[in-house]
């Protein structure tokens, strides 16, 4: 089956650094791939398209500037957060679609995310 | 705005019951999914349903798609203490083909008790 993988799984950082989360498909190959977040006990919350080759897609009320999404190849996304602060504190998660591939089609495949903590 | 209503939002049942969780949507949509998720853990995808009528069925959980209700039902049968988790489901935004963000209903927070 499709494997996403993310790196780090946990980060501790000070508040106003910038932290750089990695999103990979290790063994298909994504055009797209979706970058959420998800408060405790919440649920998960759409914030870009990443796009391989062209710039991200951003929903309403992200911050494009703080979150800064790089889709280098075909198989990695990666999401900075850019001064962080505590309120950025998150869970954040990442998938990947296989699209158009025979008896899966359509299915998102998400990492196993990214718990960030913000001092 | 595409919104996705799940319900109930906590359910706490016996094991051996059956039970039903309920997915509302409120616009047009060509994908349907569910997920669940393990605390502390990521989603993992349980079924994707794809078009009106569709029923799918793994174990003791089985789903289905009524498009024109705009519904979605997750079924439990018989339930066993590892099903417990949070389930969501999940709208694709986007009709006619190409993968799309999700919207996602709030969760059903499921505990299974012996």
């Amino acid at each position: 089956g499709a494997v996403v993988s993310q790196h780090p799984s946990r980060v501790i950082c000070k508040s106003g650094t910038s932290v750089k989360i990695e999103c990979r498909s290790l063994d298909f190959q994504a055009t797209t791939m979706f970058w959420y977040r998800q408060f405790p006990k919440k649920s998960l919350m759409l914030m870009a398209t990443s796009n391989e080759g062209s710039k991200a897609t951003y929903e309403q009320g992200v911050e494009k500037d703080k979150f800064l999404i790089n889709h280098a190849s075909l198989t990695l996304s990666t999401l900075t957060v850019t001064s962080a602060h505590p309120e950025d504190s998150s869970f954040y998660i990442c998938s990947a679609s296989l699209s158009g591939l025979a008896g899966d089609w359509e299915t998102q495949y998400f990492g196993p995310g990214t718990r960030l903590l913000v001092l | 705005e595409l919104k996705v209503e799940q319900n109930p939002l906590f359910l706490s049942m016996q094991e051996g019951k059956n039970y039903t969780i309920y997915c509302n949507y409120s616009t047009t949509s060509d994908r349907l999914y569910w997920y669940r998720q393990d605390p502390g853990k990521s989603l993992e995808s349980l079924f994707v349903l794809l078009s009106n009528g569709a029923v799918k069925q793994e174990g003791r959980l089985m789903a289905s798609l009524d498009t024109k209700a705009r519904l979605s039902t997750l079924h439990i049968t018989a339930a066993v203490h590892d099903l417990s988790a949070t389930y969501f489901c999940a709208v694709d935004r986007y009709s006619g083909g190409g993968a799309d963000g999700l919207t996602f209903g709030k969760g059903t927070h499921l505990i299974i008790q012996p």
